[in-house]
């Protein structure tokens, strides 16, 4: 089975803190993706990546960053965390070519900023 | 761009009623259609696919036929169970695109006894 994991459920920051979110997949995956979730707005991709220390903006990166130094970890970075980030943040990988059609998702993170 | 609509909700439903969720979507070519189900307290999983017209998918007794002519992927179940108390997403992977995926709002499925 496919295993996306997170490296946290819950987080509590304050603004302007700097906050790390890892994602982890262990299918070899080269793609990786990180969505925002909001009531009433669905999912919103953020940045995703092709392949090691590759990365394309989604819909909505301003504000975040990303790091993909090995091809199981994908990082979202919040540079200087804001009240209007505190969302669901879920990760999702999915292999190349015809098979890519399917993402898998990890649980999620439940960002909170203060 | 590609967009895709789903119907408001939440949806209340009794246990055996039977379940339509409506999606459209908006898309130049050919995409590929899905519907995923995030059950509480856990990430989004696939439910159901279609990669070209006419295709129907189906899983767990969900079923959804791809309709081009009208730019549709409705979600059905004859009978739904508690079990299914969920978010279900329609989503779309546009023709030539690299993997990405455009999801809907998500509407809120509960199902009472």
């Amino acid at each position: 089975d496919v295993k996306v994991t997170q490296s946290s459920r819950y987080l509590v920051k304050r603004t302007g803190e700097k906050v790390f979110l890892e994602c982890v997949q262990d299918m070899d995956h080269e793609n990786m993706f990180w969505y925002r979730q909001d009531p009433g707005l669905g999912l919103r991709l953020i940045y995703f990546s092709y392949d090691v220390k590759m990365k394309e903006k989604g819909d909505i990166p301003e504000g975040y960053s990303v790091s993909r130094e090995k091809k199981e970890r994908f990082s979202l970075i919040l540079e200087s965390a804001s009240t209007n980030q505190t969302s669901m943040y879920l990760c999702a990988s999915s292999a190349p070519g015809p098979s890519s059609h399917t993402q898998y998702f990890g649980p999620g993170t439940r960002l909170t900023v203060l | 761009g590609n967009s895709v609509t789903q119907m408001e909700g939440p949806v209340t439903l009794s246990e055996e009623a039977f379940l339509t969720i409506n999606c459209t979507y908006t898309a130049t070519g050919y995409p590929s259609l899905f519907w995923y189900v995030q059950y509480p307290g856990e990430g989004l999983q696939l439910l159901l696919k279609a990669t070209k017209a006419d295709d129907k998918g189906s899983n767990k007794g969900f079923e959804a036929t791809y309709r081009k002519e009208t730019t549709s992927f409705h979600l059905e179940k004859g009978s739904v169970q508690v079990s299914d108390s969920a978010v279900y997403f329609c989503a779309l992977r546009g023709a030539g695109a690299n993997s990405k995926l455009t999801f809907g709002k998500g509407i809120t499925l509960s199902v009472r006894p």
